[in-house]
């Protein structure tokens, strides 16, 4: 079955490094992968989303990388700042139809 | 521009009991999506309608779930009757994308927790 896998534990990190998030899929071929932000009692909010036939996407502070050779999707967050601790969601999805989810890494970014 | 809405916010009932949510997708977007996250598990897709059609109901967990949709606007899902595992927070979305030139961004709601004791 379509598995997506997200780093379980929570990511700690000092104001200013880069964030690194990983995601993993098996037996599955996206059109898209999306990244969303959650924070708690709130619905995701999206952020990015990439196109199997584009291996980087660029906003602000915010890349994505999507390598579907090797079924992976980092996201990158520079300059990281407190305001960026959040949970953040991988989703794939074959269209305009449903999203499939990961469990999401918590990011906590320490002043 | 408003955002996709949700309602009620909370809603807590006994387990047995009947249990109606209701969604309002942003103003334009023929797909509209329900999504559930049970405690400690990711979140789940339900179902997808267009417009008043249902696209995709193959998440629905069985039949005393039902989602409706009448108009191509708002949509309901109703519950009955709420079993204890049918806690957990549900979640609407919307897009405006189709199949011919699909965009694929949802734009979320808040959720409704729902708490079944």
């Amino acid at each position: 079955s379509q598995k997506i896998e997200q780093n379980s534990e929570a990511l700690n990190i000092q104001e200013g490094k880069t964030a690194t998030l990983t995601c993993n899929y098996t037996n599955y071929s996206p059109a898209y992968l999306q990244w969303y932000r959650q924070d708690p009692g709130r619905g995701p909010v999206f952020l990015l989303l990439i196109r199997e036939n584009e291996k980087e996407k660029r906003k602000e502070r915010l890349k994505v990388t999507f390598d579907t050779t090797l079924k992976q999707s980092l996201f990158h967050i520079t300059a990281s700042q407190p305001a960026d601790s959040a949970t953040y969601l991988c989703a794939l999805s074959g269209g305009y139809n449903k999203l499939i989810f990961g469990a999401g890494t918590r990011l906590a970014v320490h002043p | 521009e408003a955002g996709v809405t949700q309602f009620p916010s909370h809603s807590v009932i006994e387990k047995g009991q009947t249990v109606t949510l209701r969604c309002d997708p942003i103003s334009g977007h023929d797909n509209l999506y329900w999504y559930r996250r049970v405690m400690g598990k990711e979140i789940k897709f339900l179902l997808h309608f267009v417009k008043e059609s249902k696209q995709d109901e193959s998440g629905m967990p069985n039949n005393r779930f039902l989602a409706e949709r009448t108009g191509g606007t708002y949509s309901t899902l109703k519950v009955q009757p709420a079993e204890l595992e049918d806690s957990g927070v549900y979640f609407c979305a919307s897009s405006h994308g189709t199949s011919v030139y699909p965009t694929d961004t949802q734009y979320f709601g808040p959720g409704t927790r729902l708490t079944v004791l």
